[in-house]
């Protein structure tokens, strides 16, 4: 397995566009997590997903953030509009179980200018 | 409201020597934690997981202890290499309680 996918790895753009992440599970993974990291926070979960469904959104830091998840394998987390505090790493990561293993996805590096 | 706390920022050990990174949490009562690593530029990669019933856990060079009285748990890097050098992240999980990370430790391991 190629492991997590995640899409675009850097993104750039200017405050009050939309912006759109996206992730790829590894396969067979019932949960998908979506993560931010910056220097400040640190790793803060933003919400996860179990077989597709949201189980916990309370990371989410307003409602300029939603995430979707319409089928086993894709996800998408979309900013809509962008502020420059939103800059940050943020990775995606999947596991078997909500207790084992999660494994991350390389992060897509936002700027929001 | 829950807070996890790891020994120091950043640690510098020379070559050879056991690394011994701390966790403490308070507000929280986990399942599991877990112990990962991070490279700059990465995601972080898991290491090892423990379980609340569980007080020791070992792999290779690493070892893992949990102590639920004291709310804390060690990580111990034994004869270190520059190649351990990475920010270390302990994770907290538990039914009913959201998964969080610590602030991370960041591990120098000098030649």
């Amino acid at each position: 397995d190629a492991g997590v996918i995640q899409s675009p790895r850097h993104e750039v753009t200017e405050m009050g566009q939309e912006v759109t992440l996206r992730c790829k599970p590894i396969s067979g993974h019932d949960y998908l997590f979506w993560y931010r990291q910056t220097m400040m926070r640190g790793l803060e979960l933003l919400i996860y997903f179990n077989n597709n469904v949201p189980i916990d959104d309370s990371g989410m830091p307003e409602d300029r953030f939603s995430a979707k998840m319409p089928n086993a394998s894709f996800s998408t987390l979309k900013i809509q509009p962008s502020e420059p505090r939103d800059s940050a790493v943020y990775f995606c990561a999947s596991s078997l179980d909500v207790g084992e293993t999660q494994y991350f996805g390389p992060g897509t590096r936002l700027l929001v200018l | 409201s829950q807070k996890i706390e790891q020994n120091s920022e950043a640690l510098n050990i020379q070559e050879g020597k056991t690394a011994t990174l701390t966790c403490n949490y308070t507000n929280y009562s986990p399942a599991y934690l877990q112990w990962y690593r991070q490279d700059p530029g990465r995601g972080p990669v898991f290491l090892l997981l423990i379980r609340e019933n569980e007080k020791e856990k070992r792999k290779e060079r690493l070892k893992v202890t949990f102590d639920t009285t004291l709310k804390q748990s060690l990580f111990h890097i034994t004869a270190s290499q520059p190649a351990d050098s990475a920010t270390y992240l302990c994770a907290l999980g538990g039914y009913g309680q959201n998964f969080v990370f610590g602030p991370g430790t960041r591990l120098s391991v000098l030649p």
